[in-house]
């Protein structure tokens, strides 16, 4: 059973426009939220997180939306570029354990 | 400052021989952590380590694995025997902090394993 769901293994965006990932999670002992980005043959890097106090952080391009009523966070970029190809993962982190939980990843294409 | 480094980068080994991977965690990060990736499941935490303690291991899929900690800068995964449903990839991780919150998690490059 994920505890952290990521519905898309993959989105298309054109070059420019605005790129939404989304991510679902079902432990509401869940109080801190990450996403990491990973290139093929690398290890995941972080890129943006969000307390649980909050409901958006921006960085950027980047910014995260958390709904905690909804258990529901989204990575927007804006605008998007070739470079932001990548797997996007979504991180969850509380209710007693120090590890991260991850969703299964999303594969951001980015179109010229 | 060097990041997180594993080897070997890929191994392939035939069913039933131990495999061995190897972490140096970033020096004064006093957290580490092993996943594993894999097609299926994703990213799933196997143990976590405090302070060279293990703290988690509940993700450790069976005694076939385990993991030691001797000193703040060594770390590593064993699998004894493998089998060809081990094949993944396998990612050590350090932070400063005690909780993964405290601080991010930087990951080394990962090492992909293939057992034949």
């Amino acid at each position: 059973d994920q505890q952290v769901k990521q519905n898309s293994p993959s989105l298309s965006v054109q070059e420019g426009r605005i790129s939404i990932l989304n991510c679902d999670y079902t432990n509401s002992m869940f109080d801190y939220f990450l996403w990491y980005k990973k290139y093929p043959a690398e290890g995941p890097t972080f890129l943006i997180s969000i307390s649980s106090i909050k409901d958006k952080n921006e960085d950027g391009r980047f910014t995260v939306f958390l709904n905690k009523s909804a258990k529901h966070l989204s990575l927007h970029i804006v605008p998007s570029q070739p470079g932001d190809s990548a797997v996007y993962f979504c991180a969850a982190v509380g209710g007693g354990a120090d590890g991260l939980t991850f969703g299964k990843g999303t594969h951001l294409i980015i179109q010229p | 400052d060097a990041g997180v480094i594993q080897s070997p980068r890929h191994e392939v080994t035939e069913m039933g021989q131990e495999v061995t991977l190897r972490c140096k965690p970033i020096s004064g990060h006093n957290s580490l952590f092993w996943y594993r990736q894999t097609m299926m499941r994703g990213l799933e935490l196997l143990i976590y380590f405090n302070n060279n303690v293990p703290i988690d291991d509940s993700g450790m899929p069976e005694d076939r694995f385990s993991a030691k900690m001797p000193n703040a800068s060594f770390s590593t995964l064993k699998i004894q025997p493998s089998e060809p449903r081990d094949s993944a990839v396998y990612f050590c991780a350090s932070s400063l902090g005690g909780r993964a919150s405290v601080g991010e998690l930087f990951f080394g490059e990962g090492s992909r394993l293939t057992v034949l």
